[in-house]
């Protein structure tokens, strides 16, 4: 079936360091590709999208690369500072009657001053 | 004030039971969805609703029920809570005339079955 693998499941850096969290998705359908940062006792807010006719977006310290023919997309993280601190799920939209979103398992990302 | 609010945030209760998870929004969005988080599993859909008129069930529906009582309100019940339904249970929006893909989730619901 339908499903979006993510890894790794847990990263540590050092402040200042870059952080990369890489999915891959199964259904070539796909065409949209949220990130979601997860604070501890919040809800997940979308941080970055990419949609399918685009490779690479950027948004400040945050960029996510999209290989379609490879069917994985990526979130990099630049200059982490400890606020990044949280987890993170990728996910991809499945076309099955509607715009259904699958979920990776998330990454627990930990930036030590 | 959020846009997207759940009640309560955390709730105890007991094998059997049957319990409300109240969802509401004031984003003006008629899709609207309940997803449920395990560790290591991420986010799995339990189920949506596109407008008042129209509920669909998702990947993880059976012990669940929902109701759509207005545009902003969207509940999920527990008919009979067992223990495996302990999770973090999360309410989101999304806008059909917008980035429609675009889902914006509620603080969650913490819920503990013993």
């Amino acid at each position: 079936g339908e499903n979006v693998e993510q890894h790794p499941s847990t990263l540590s850096v050092q402040e200042g360091d870059s952080a990369v969290i890489k999915c891959t998705y199964s259904d070539s359908a796909s065409n949209y590709f949220p990130w979601y940062k997860q604070e501890l006792g919040k809800g997940p807010q979308l941080i970055i999208d990419i949609r399918s006719n685009v490779g690479e977006k950027k948004d400040q310290r945050i960029a996510v690369t999209l290989n379609k023919t490879a069917k994985h997309f990526s979130l990099h993280i630049t200059e982490t500072q400890p606020e990044d601190s949280a987890v993170y799920f990728c996910a991809a939209s499945i076309r099955s009657g509607y715009n259904k979103l699958i979920f990776g398992a998330g990454t627990r990302l930990a930036v030590h001053p | 004030d959020a846009d997207v609010t759940q009640t309560p945030r955390n709730r105890i209760t007991k094998t059997g039971k049957r319990i409300m998870l109240e969802c509401s929004q004031t984003k003006g969005h008629d899709r609207m969805y309940w997803y449920r988080q395990d560790p290591g599993l991420g986010l799995r859909l339990i189920y949506y609703s596109f407008d008042v008129k129209d509920i669909n069930k998702g990947e993880i529906s059976d012990g669940y029920s929902v109701s759509r009582q207005a545009q902003a309100k969207f509940s999920l019940s527990l008919e009979s809570a067992i223990p495996n339904q302990t999770a973090l249970y999360f309410c989101a929006t999304s806008d059909p005339w917008g980035r429609e893909e675009t889902q914006y989730f509620g603080p969650g619901t913490r819920l503990l079955v013993l």
